[in-house]
């Protein structure tokens, strides 16, 4: 059965310090992964995406996470945080049922808090 | 840049009534998705729905829920009859291809009293 489980509920970090999310999937097909980043009171918006190719994924705001299949896991990263970064992050995987469609199951979140 | 709309923003609600809530997807975009998200909780899938008919869903989506796309261009979530159970964030997301690179629009906040 797919499902994902993001270690951290809540991460407290001071500005301008480096930053892991930790994000661990189970699934027994080939999977997509995706990080999403919920500020308060808004909708999702894609940080990044694993399809395919290689295993170190770049996205927006100088976030970048890294597939390990041996591991399944997709830990987001960033190098040195804003309090801009405060938000809820979101851990996805989605994959291909019989059906023909997809489905997709998120983490329970973390939520990042940035102090100054 | 193109993006995700949903209508209305927020809907109050009798226990009992029906409510349709409205998304507009991206237009060229071909896969349609419901999640809902209780407050504090998480994102959880409702249903996608491709090519006029659904393709996927969750145990969530039982008979009281139904998804339909009128026009070509919105895609609706019809609830029947809601529960107290039911309020939470609704997101609507679409994707133009498989695998679904899914973007969301910004939600429905729905107060079932």
């Amino acid at each position: 059965a797919q499902s994902v489980t993001q270690l951290d509920s809540q991460v407290p970090v001071f500005e301008e310090a480096p930053v892991e999310l930790r994000c661990n999937y189970s699934s027994s097909v080939s999977v997509y992964l995706f990080w999403y980043v919920q500020y308060p009171n808004q909708g999702l918006q894609l940080l990044l995406k694993y399809l395919s190719g290689s295993t170190l994924v770049k996205g927006i705001n100088g976030f970048e996470a890294e597939f390990n299949k041996s591991q399944t896991s997709f830990h987001l990263r960033k190098p040195s945080v804003h309090i801009s970064d405060t938000a809820e992050y979101f851990c996805a995987v989605s994959d291909l049922r019989d059906t023909g469609g997809f489905k997709t199951i998120f983490g329970a979140g973390t939520r990042l808090f940035v102090k100054a | 840049e193109p993006e995700v709309t949903q209508t209305p923003s927020h809907q109050v609600t009798q226990m009992g009534q029906e409510v349709i809530l409205r998304c507009v997807p991206i237009s060229n975009h071909l896969y349609f998705y419901w999640y809902r998200q209780i407050l504090g909780q998480k994102v959880e899938f409702l249903v996608s729905f491709y090519n006029n008919e659904i393709s996927e869903k969750s145990e969530i989506f039982d008979d009281q829920f139904s998804v339909e796309r009128p026009d070509g261009s919105n895609f609706t979530l019809k609830i029947r009859s809601t529960k107290l159970e039911d309020s939470a964030m609704y997101f609507c997301a679409s994707s133009v291809t498989s695998p679904p690179t899914q973007y969301f629009g910004p939600g429905t906040r729905l107060l079932v009293l």
